[in-house]
């Protein structure tokens, strides 16, 4: 079975500044899908950014990029210029051919002014 | 595009009843959607995965007698809570896949709150 971990519960970062949050993640298969998904308060679960694991390139998405790293199975997530609206639950998940997504406990992210 | 929606955004029920919570693709088909569960403060745990016109596939733990899923169309996926009790107080999300889409990539519904007094 994949296993993802998240090792930071809770992380701050001042506002304009830059926060790295850190997923480890356990798989024998070698295609695969990660992702990290925003919950903010309303709970509604927002899709911030994808890798696919075949590519080598970081993905990015305007201020958020990741940092993959298939032999050590790491995916970090990058958050520049951080807003007070960045502040939510922060998943690490992944997911293969079966599609379901396996997500980690989560980090709180806590943005202050 | 790719909106999910739930329906109810929050139930409350007396112990024993049953609840039904809909899950709807409203502008895409999906042939497999997905229930998650999430307690207060921890992650979202997969309970089922639901594909069109067939069983749905339960995962380890959960009950199928408890929590009934049908898939009966490409938009519509529903959950039923059979007898329900305090215990099954919680946070159900469900999740579509986008037919013949790319990236594994789900969409959310909103979620539902079901109390059970």
């Amino acid at each position: 079975a994949q296993t993802v971990t998240q090792s930071q519960p809770e992380m701050s970062v001042q506002e304009a500044e830059t926060v790295t949050l850190s997923c480890t993640y356990d798989t024998s298969e070698s295609d695969y899908y990660l992702f990290w998904y925003k919950q903010p308060p309303s709970r509604q679960m927002i899709l911030v950014i994808r890798q696919e694991a075949y590519k080598q390139q970081n993905a990015t998405e305007n201020r958020f990029s990741v940092n993959f790293q298939k032999a050590a199975k790491s995916f970090s997530l990058k958050i520049s210029d951080s807003q007070l609206g960045d502040a939510a639950m922060y998943f690490c998940a992944y997911s293969n051919s079966g599609y379901a997504l396996n997500f980690g406990k989560g980090t709180s992210l806590l943005v202050t002014p | 595009g790719a909106v999910v929606s739930q329906h109810p955004s929050w139930v409350i029920c007396k112990s024993g009843t049953s609840v039904k919570i809909e899950c709807r693709s409203l502008d895409f088909q999906a042939t497999t959607m997905f229930w998650y569960r999430q307690f207060p403060k921890q992650s979202l745990m997969l309970m089922a995965t639901s594909n069109e016109g067939s069983k749905a596939t339960y995962e380890q733990g959960v009950e199928k007698d408890k929590f009934l899923i049908n898939h009966a169309s490409l938009t519509l996926s529903t959950l039923t809570v059979t007898s329900a009790h305090p215990e099954d107080s919680s946070f159900y999300i469900c999740s579509a896949k986008l037919a013949g889409g790319t990236y594994n990539e789900q969409f959310f519904g909103p979620g539902t709150r079901l109390t059970v007094l």
